[in-house]
């Protein structure tokens, strides 16, 4: 049973505007939630982090968004770049611990 | 320049041969990570390490065997017991200090097995 789930296999934006990436989870425990970016062949690099004390965390072109109640999270990347194409995860963990759960990961797609 | 590798890029294997996948980290973490990610997955967790001489089995350890005699090392074992090894294997590590939970990945490697 999938506890992190990216519906979306795939999203196809236009160069500069806005790339809107979804996430949902069922483990109400989950307290913390990353998102990852990953080019083929390459591990997955940290892009940006949300405690679950908080519904917002800004880091430039990037900004998560966390709804608890929904147990929704969602990553804006604007504006989009081409470089920005790649997968993204995003993977969640409850009470500090070691196992991060990661979803099935979305393919972005950003076209100029 | 501190960082994680991983060695081979791509591995190959016959069916029934064990196979050793390496991970070295000099960024002094303290946890280390395995993970698989097979094509259009995420990733799944195989095994991880808290300190040396301890590790711990994650979701789909069956077929696997790791060791941590160092810091800096964790090496993989990839079984003939591991019924379908193709895959992509990705080593991790993390600072378990302080309230950062990012861990951090290697490069990868891309094992078949034929």
């Amino acid at each position: 049973d999938q506890q992190v789930k990216q519906n979306s296999p795939s999203l196809s934006v236009q160069e500069g505007r806005i790339s809107i990436l979804n996430c949902d989870y069922t483990n109400s425990m989950f307290d913390y939630f990353l998102w990852y970016k990953k080019y083929p062949a390459e591990g997955p690099t940290f892009l940006i982090s949300i405690s679950s004390i908080k519904d917002k965390n800004e880091d430039g072109r990037f900004t998560v968004f966390l709804n608890k109640s929904a147990k929704h999270l969602s990553l804006h990347i604007v504006p989009s770049q081409p470089g920005d194409s790649a997968v993204y995860f995003c993977a969640a963990l409850f009470n500090a611990g070691n196992m991060l759960t990661f979803g099935g990961g979305t393919r972005l797609m950003v076209k100029p | 320049d501190g960082g994680i590798t991983q060695s081979p890029k791509y591995l190959f294997r016959k069916e029934g041969q064990n196979v050793t996948l390496s991970c070295e980290q000099n960024l002094n973490h303290d946890a280390m990570y395995w993970y698989r990610q097979d094509p259009g997955q995420g990733l799944r967790l195989i095994y991880y390490s808290q300190i040396v001489n301890d590790f711990q089995k994650g979701d789909i350890a069956e077929g696997y065997s790791v060791s941590r005699e160092k810091k800096e090392s964790f090496p993989l074992t990839v079984t003939s017991a591991q019924k379908n090894p193709t895959a992509f294997y990705l080593c991790a590590s993390r600072y378990s200090g302080g309230g950062d939970y990012e861990q951090y990945f290697g490069p990868g490697t891309r094992l078949t097995v034929t």
